[in-house]
């Protein structure tokens, strides 16, 4: 079985440019989450997205956004980027079983470095 | 503030040494997860400990899930090269069980 792929794996932008990453999940798991690792604050939350649906939204500004396809794929963007926001950015899919118990199994992520 | 405390941040040791690496948090957690993630990939679950109490076995690293859902350790016997990695906890804090929460994670180095 495929595991959770995502693309680009590395991007290079300008400050005040926008990104879109893409995330494939494996095949059959509905729920994908996106993160932001970073070296001072670690792996963040970004949100999470169920059938087309995003449940799950973590602490971070309005111009980071995403959805998700009927196909399950996601994909998450960010707009007038800052130097902040430079980092690993990771996505996670899951077959959403038992609350709280749920395994993610997460991609390679993209590294997106911003000038 | 890191819901999830994991010390120490860096820990360089030789082969054949046995190391702990903790994870508190003020705050129950419904569950907890151990990653590995090494350099340019997404991290890595090796165990999962649901029950308060609960120790698991993987080979060489022992896991356990403090009583009170709200520490777990992680300890490896006799580290090996390939052991060298980021360590990170991650946790579905009660009321957030969506969203999981990591640890700032432990770099691992075992020198040979």
């Amino acid at each position: 079985k495929a595991g959770v792929t995502q693309t680009p794996r590395y991007l290079i932008k300008t400050r005040g440019q926008q990104v879109t990453l893409s995330c494939s999940p494996i095949s059959g798991h509905r729920s994908v989450s996106w993160y932001q690792q970073t070296p001072g604050q670690g792996l963040q939350f970004l949100f999470e997205y169920f059938s087309e649906t995003q449940r799950n939204k973590g602490n971070f500004p309005g111009r980071f956004s995403g959805r998700q396809f009927s196909n399950s794929r996601s994909e998450m963007n960010v707009s007038t980027l800052e130097l902040g926001d430079s980092a690993l950015y990771l996505c996670a899919s899951s077959l959403q079983g038992a609350v709280g118990t749920d395994t993610q199994y997460f991609g390679p992520g993209t590294r997106l470095t911003v000038l | 503030t890191q819901l999830l405390e994991q010390s120490p941040q860096f820990l360089s040791i030789q082969e054949g040494e046995n190391l702990t690496v903790y994870c508190n948090s003020s705050s129950v957690f419904s569950s907890l997860q151990w990653y590995r993630q090494e350099p340019g990939e997404g991290p890595v679950l090796l165990v999962t400990v649901v029950t308060g109490g609960e120790v698991k076995k993987l080979k060489r690293l022992t896991f356990q899930f403090g009583d009170a859902r709200k520490d777990s350790s992680l300890h490896i016997t006799a580290a090996q090269p390939g052991d060298t990695g980021l360590y990170l906890c991650a946790g579905y804090a009660s009321g957030s069980a969506r969203q999981l929460t990591f640890g700032s994670g432990t770099q691992l180095t075992v020198l040979p």
